[in-house]
């Protein structure tokens, strides 16, 4: 079973950017066919779909978000990141990173992090 | 965008009960809808895929049901692990939408 770590800075400040990290770990981690996935939950909120992240280099983004987000993939380190520019107070939120299966018009999330709460805030 | 109305928003419970939650999406997603269930300070796990589908290790007493616009989630023989707030996805089209979430509190 994959086990998914976020990692990065708890607090950021108004305007900068939130650079986050996910690392993966266990069961076909290592699989190059992979498609990832980020998911906000603000505190005491539902969750929302930030963009996914395909083995090939596409990246599908939220258009609410799409101005302010870049995701990568470094797959020597397993690792694939998510940075979110120019954020605001309504940016703080949990972060998750999730696995994918399946396509961009019919996949879901089968596992996720732990989830990392940012708090932006000078 | 596509919304997904879930209800209720929440309801109170008591263990060994059946509870549905309805997940309605404002066109049709044919399939693509799936459940997860977030219990408090946790990240969502994954009930239900493709409307109707268990999850790997997912209780038999979580079910799903539906197409189109009209999904259900049902739980049988309800226990008291299952307080929980239950979430739906679909990700038919772009951009990938949740329900506002239903909340399950155990009397």
């Amino acid at each position: 079973q994959l086990q998914l770590q976020e990692s990065g800075p708890g607090l950021v400040k108004p305007s900068e950017t939130l650079s986050l990290t996910c690392s993966v770990f266990g069961g076909s981690s290592r699989n190059n066919n992979y498609f990832r996935g980020w998911i906000r939950q603000p505190p005491g909120k539902g969750l929302e779909w930030i963009g996914s992240l395909y083995h090939t280099g596409s990246t599908y983004y939220n258009p609410s978000l799409k101005s302010r987000v870049t995701m990568s993939a470094d797959m020597s380190k397993n690792q694939f990141s998510l940075k979110l520019s120019s954020v605001t107070a309504a940016d703080t939120a949990v972060y998750y990173c999730a696995t994918v299966q399946g396509d961009i018009l019919t996949g879901y999330f089968d596992y996720w992090g732990q989830g990392m709460l940012v708090t932006v805030s000078s | 965008e596509i919304v997904l109305t879930q209800s209720p928003d929440f309801q109170s419970v008591t263990p060994k009960e059946k509870v549905t939650i309805t997940c309605r999406a404002s066109q049709s997603i044919g399939n693509s809808l799936h459940w997860y269930q977030q219990k408090p300070d946790q990240s969502p796990k994954l009930l239900i895929k493709y409307a109707s589908q268990s999850f790997s290790g997912v209780p038999s007493r979580f079910s799903g049901s539906g197409s189109g616009t009209h999904f259900t989630l049902t739980i049988t023989e309800l226990e008291a692990e299952d307080a929980a707030t239950y979430f739906c996805l679909q990700s038919s089209s772009l951009p990938w939408t949740f329900g506002q979430g239903t909340k399950l509190d155990m009397k």
